[in-house]
């Protein structure tokens, strides 16, 4: 079974511009959720989704949305680009129907704002 | 809101020799707990899980971890370890109430020496 896949890997923006990843579940997977990781900051959650529709969100400014597709693939956006949003963002998917469900984590995009 | 501590940043260990890694929570009722290993540039693997019953677990890897409910810990352990197991580990909390979200610890980062 394929793991989750996210593109692209590596990217690299200038301030005030806007990016968009992607990720692709495991296939019978309908949950995605997306973290962003700093050295500073650590793990933290951004949002989660389930069948097209956000379920939970963390504190991260407007700046930062995402959806998620009739095919469960989902995006996130950032719009207008700080340099404080570099990071390596990872997606990570689950069956979603119970909260014990494992999380299984891509191996993330990394982020440099210029 | 739950919480989740690593007191240790970084444990560096001799290869063959055994491994323990705090983690202490913060939450209320039972949590889900879980432990990832994440590899430089690479995401996260669940090593693994724990949510009732049995209080020590078996996870992938010759890893097991324990639930102290009374000292609110879910340490994981490895009898001895292989240069292979040098990466960065983390202890997560979820809870029955929040959709795919995972609070994070800050992470220990681990050294194999020869």
């Amino acid at each position: 079974k394929a793991g989750v896949t996210q593109t692209p890997r590596y990217l690299i923006k200038t301030r005030g511009q806007q990016v968009t990843l992607s990720c692709s579940p495991i296939s019978g997977h309908r949950s995605v959720s997306w973290y962003q990781q700093t050295p500073g900051q650590g793990l933290q959650f951004l949002f989660e989704y389930f069948s097209e529709t956000q379920r939970n969100k963390g504190n991260f400014p407007g700046r930062f949305s995402g959806r998620q597709f009739s095919n469960s693939r989902s995006e996130m956006n950032v719009s207008t680009l700080e340099l404080g949003d570099s990071a390596l963002y990872l997606c990570a998917s689950s069956l979603g129907t119970t909260f014990t469900d494992t999380q299984y984590f891509g191996p993330g995009t990394r982020l440099t704002v210029l | 809101a739950q919480s989740v501590t690593q007191p240790d940043i970084h444990i560096t260990v001799s290869e063959g020799a055994s491994l323990e890694l705090r983690c202490n929570y913060s939450y209320g009722a039972t949590p889900y707990l879980f432990w990832y290993v994440q590899s430089p540039g690479q995401g996260l693997q669940l090593l693994l899980k724990y949510f009732s019953g049995d209080t020590l677990v078996q996870g992938i890897k010759g890893f097991e971890a324990e639930f102290k409910r009374s000292q609110s810990s879910f340490n994981l352990r490895k009898p001895s370890v292989h240069w292979s197991d040098a990466a960065e580990y983390f202890c997560a909390v979820g809870a029955p109430d929040s959709w795919g979200k995972f609070q994070f610890g800050a992470g220990t980062q681990v050294v194999v020496t020869p």
